[in-house]
């Protein structure tokens, strides 16, 4: 099962920032945070990852509470572009590798 | 982003026959591969996890005898769906991971057993 949970949908506004809220209150410590998106039909995109501490890097912002039991997803300036389904994940240990298990995702609508 | 190609992108059987779709690491060294399945409007669901040269490893509920998986090499994983039905008509993905490296998708293949 999926160790996440995220609101079903969001919207923003084209240009302003989009906050995508996950709440991973059973987070091991050496487990990651991981974010993906899915567009309509195709394979999940990998926006950023992290463990502790906050991350950035072209596509978004990576918030990580001190407690590592909630992130938020930051996209600076929605674009229509990324209208998609948002998927946290955490990234778990498996019999011989890790394992990413997708949960429900949050379907972001970005409007004109 | 690394890319990850699969083959093909969708793909048309008859019921009792069986499909192949390969999934291709094209520029690093897959170390570990997934395959999702995906039902519509609904998540990707988990359904086996192999690493290069061993065999794979499946979720529970996932009949290993009816999907093949196959990963010989550093850069190629084959799932097979053995005699095809309609209810296994669905979005396949597949994931390829190297060392110290994020998972990265394919961009599906959707099958349809008609």
């Amino acid at each position: 099962d999926a160790k996440t949970t995220q609101p079903p949908s969001m919207d923003c506004a084209e240009g302003r920032a989009a906050n995508l809220p996950c709440n991973h209150s059973t987070i091991s410590g050496n487990e990651y945070v991981y974010w993906y998106r899915q567009i309509h039909s195709q394979g999940p995109q990998y926006i950023i990852h992290g463990l502790k501490n906050n991350e950035t890097n072209e596509m978004a912002s990576l918030i990580i509470t001190e407690d590592r039991k909630s992130s938020t997803l930051i996209l600076p300036h929605a674009t229509l572009r990324d209208t998609a389904v948002y998927y946290c994940i955490v990234r778990v240990a498996g019999d011989s590798s890790y394992k990413l298990i997708f949960g429900s995702g949050t379907r972001l609508l970005v409007r004109p | 982003g690394a890319v990850v190609s699969q083959h093909p992108s969708w793909v048309i059987c008859k019921s009792g026959t069986s499909v192949k779709i390969e999934c291709r690491s094209l520029d690093f060294q897959a170390t570990t591969m997934f395959w999702y399945r995906q039902f519509p409007k609904q998540s990707l669901m988990l359904m086996a996890t192999s690493n290069e040269g061993s065999k794979a490893t499946y979720e529970q509920g996932v009949e290993k005898d009816k999907f093949l998986i196959n990963h010989a090499s550093l850069t190629l994983s084959t799932l097979t769906v053995t005699s095809a039905h309609p209810e296994d008509s669905s979005f396949y993905i597949c994931s390829a991971s190297g060392v110290n490296t994020e998972a990265f998708f394919g961009q599906g293949t959707r099958l349809t057993v008609v």
